[in-house]
């Protein structure tokens, strides 16, 4: 079974300009989330879907942020404009059942904001 | 926000040494999970517990929650180099899963 899959490994841009983020999560796994791990913290949600609907973007920061999950499978995180504190990684994971369940992770995308 | 808290920041120990890791949090939980991240790669699913549950084995691991103190600990017995990572406990509500600061685990040969 492959495993969740995120790209790119790695991202530099500078502030003000532009990125997104692709996942495609374990084949029929319901729920996706997109979590941000800044540099010796624990992961933060940003947005959670369920199919294709959001479950918690409580703290994804709109003003600069979006994200969508296109037929309920693969997503994409944007963020435009960037800022220098977004520097982090991020982090996308897929769970399956009803429930929270184990999730499984991405390797996910290393960004610098310069 | 973060809703676990894991105690301590930072933990060294010798090859065979057992490592304990503590966690608490503060709302209630369907389930609480434990997460294993080697420097600069996704997180690993280790070991889930039940509200219902107290102690849960899987391997070299052992974990304990406690509902009524809101904590939880995750104990490796006998560890081994390969074992150095952070740690992260991550709880489990209705809808979402919210995880800790984490505990950085160094095993010296």
């Amino acid at each position: 079974e492959a495993g969740v899959a995120q790209s790119p490994r790695y991202k530099i841009i500078e502030k003000r300009q532009s990125v997104a983020f692709w996942c495609n999560p374990i084949s029929g796994h319901a729920t996706l989330y997109w979590y941000q791990q800044i540099l010796g913290q624990g992961p933060k949600l940003l947005i959670q879907f369920q199919n294709n609907g959001v479950v918690d973007d409580s703290q994804l920061p709109k003003d600069r942020f979006s994200a969508e999950r296109l037929k309920g499978v693969d997503s994409t995180l944007k963020i435009q404009p960037a800022k220098l504190e977004d520097s982090a990684v991020y982090l996308c994971a897929s769970s399956s059942g009803t429930g929270i369940t184990e999730a499984f992770f991405g390797q996910g995308t290393r960004l610098t904001v310069v | 926000s973060q809703q676990g808290e894991e105690d301590p920041q930072a933990l060294s120990i010798q090859e065979g040494e057992n490592a304990t890791m503590n966690c608490s949090y503060k709302t209630s939980i369907n389930n609480l999970q434990w997460y294993r991240q080697n420097s600069g790669r996704g997180l690993v699913h280790l070991i889930l517990i039940r509200s219902n549950e107290r102690e849960k084995h899987s391997g070299r691991l052992r974990v304990t929650l406690d509902t009524s103190k809101k904590s939880s600990s995750l104990l490796i017995t006998a560890s081994r180099a390969a074992d150095t990572a952070s740690y992260f406990c991550a709880t489990a509500g209705y809808s979402t899963l919210t995880f800790g600061k984490g505990t950085m685990l160094l095993v010296s040969p």
